[in-house]
């Protein structure tokens, strides 16, 4: 079956630095990938839409100039915590839209913790 | 209120037993789906309906569109049943997520 894959799973990383989180879609092409993020025993929040070829579309109150999402091709989305800060600790996740449906296909999830 | 309310939070059952989590939602939608969390945090899609009935191995999900609710049943539970269980509704291209019913089912 289809497959979404996010890498790294876990990542540690410095006050100040960025870090660059990849979701691919293995054996399909995803026009639409989503990026969330979950803190501990809370729901899923979704951070942005990110379109191929196309800028994202970010949820209030997510900065855009923090967490960039790139979707440079049908195959790939990429999102990367600039300037990353002990609160943006947090398990991030990905899903991916099958071009021919509804269908949704989530990533392993990465967890990140910025020290 | 929250768009999507699921019940319960949480739930303890022994090994055999029949479980049902019920999810509600307010909005219209496209499709409801039914997804699982491990501890680990990964995410997988158990079902995805926009009507009637649907059954995978020893798991069952109901919805009644007029209703706006959807059931998840599991027969027969077992320890590797354990997890979280959410309910997430498609009014767009973008999913409602309920807060989710953690079970833990003990031998």
């Amino acid at each position: 079956g289809a497959v979404v894959s996010q890498h790294p799973s876990r990542v540690i990383c410095k006050s100040g630095t960025s870090v660059k989180i990849e979701c691919r879609s293995l054996d399909f092409q995803a026009t639409t990938m989503f990026w969330y993020r979950q803190f501990p025993k809370q729901s899923l929040m979704l951070m942005a839409t990110s379109n191929e070829g196309s800028k994202a579309t970010y949820e209030q109150g997510v900065e855009k100039d923090k967490f960039l999402i790139n979707h440079a091709s049908l195959t790939l989305s990429t999102l990367t915590v600039t300037s990353a800060h002990p609160e943006d600790s947090s398990f991030y996740i990905c899903s991916a839209r099958y071009r021919a449906g509804n269908t949704i296909y989530f990533g392993e999830g990465s967890w990140l913790t910025v020290v | 209120k929250n768009e999507v309310e699921q019940s319960p939070q949480n739930l303890t059952a022994q090994e055999g037993e029949f479980i049902t989590i019920n999810c509600s939602y307010s909005v219209g939608i496209s499709a409801l789906h039914w997804l699982q969390q491990h501890p680990g945090g990964g995410i997988v899609s158990l079902f995805m309906l926009s009507s009637g009935k649907k059954k995978h191995g020893r798991l069952i999900a109901t919805i009644n569109i007029q209703e706006k609710h959807s059931s998840l049943h599991i027969t027969a539970s077992h320890p590797r049943d354990s997890a979280v269980y959410i309910c997430a509704v498609s009014p767009s291209d973008k999913l409602i997520f309920g807060t989710g019913t953690r079970l833990q089912v003990f031998p």
